[in-house]
């Protein structure tokens, strides 16, 4: 019962430099997002991708790419990281509509960049 | 834009207390409602998800309702221990072209004391 796992959980890096955020599902879902939390913003859509191959700007984008590698996959790299972006980053999946669309999150990381 | 509010913030209540965490939102053209824990350092765990046709759901102690019509919803947790001790989200998803969003409240802060 993999659900979603994300890779690293914990990461500290200096201003500059860029790092790739791994995801994976197992729960063939075609709905991926990546949030971030802060504490006092509550949690925030970074991007997100609808089915393999697409993906759009959610509420925070800037300073951050994206790649859906295919259904199981979706990546979120940072190309040169600035303290603002130290936060714990959440990749979440779902279902269709008309499908169950429960939500479901991996475990975060932990970015805190210096 | 949709807004989500949970009140209270924080809550700290004895064991065995029957508690009521509030939810609201201000858009009701919503797809689902779902209720999520999140203990501290740790990602997010589904609890409960009420489809927009449904008026309530239950798991074990757990209970949330949905009113669409006023954008409220809660969790009604029955008997509380002190392992229940942690942060409830609710978050509101609608439907666009590109899928499932969901938008977050700020959370309730639940503290349960032997």
């Amino acid at each position: 019962n993999a659900g979603v796992t994300q890779t690293p959980k914990f990461q500290v890096l200096k201003t500059g430099q860029s790092m790739t955020l791994q995801c994976a599902q197992d729960m063939n879902h075609n709905s991926m997002y990546w949030y971030r939390q802060d504490p006092g913003m509550g949690l925030r859509l970074i991007y997100y991708s609808a089915s393999e191959g697409t993906t759009d700007k959610g509420e925070v984008p800037n300073g951050y790419n994206v790649s859906r590698l295919n259904k199981r996959e979706f990546s979120l790299r940072l190309e040169s990281a600035a303290p603002s972006q130290t936060s714990v980053y959440f990749c979440a999946s779902s279902g269709n509509r008309g499908y169950s669309t429960e939500a479901f999150f991996g475990q975060g990381t932990r970015l805190t960049v210096v | 834009k949709q807004e989500v509010t949970q009140i209270p913030a924080a809550l700290s209540v004895p064991e065995g207390e029957n508690l009521v965490l509030n939810c609201s939102f201000t858009d009701s053209a919503i797809y689902n409602l779902q209720w999520f824990r999140q203990d501290p350092g740790k990602g997010l765990t589904s609890l409960l998800l009420i489809q927009s046709s449904q008026r309530e759901q239950t798991s074990g102690r757990l209970n949330a309702s949905l009113d669409k019509s006023s954008g409220r919803s809660t969790l009604y947790i029955a008997a509380s221990q002190p392992g229940d001790s942690a942060t409830y989200l609710c978050a509101v998803s609608f439907w666009d072209n590109a899928g499932n969003m969901l938008t977050f409240g700020g959370g309730t802060r639940l503290m349960v004391k032997p």
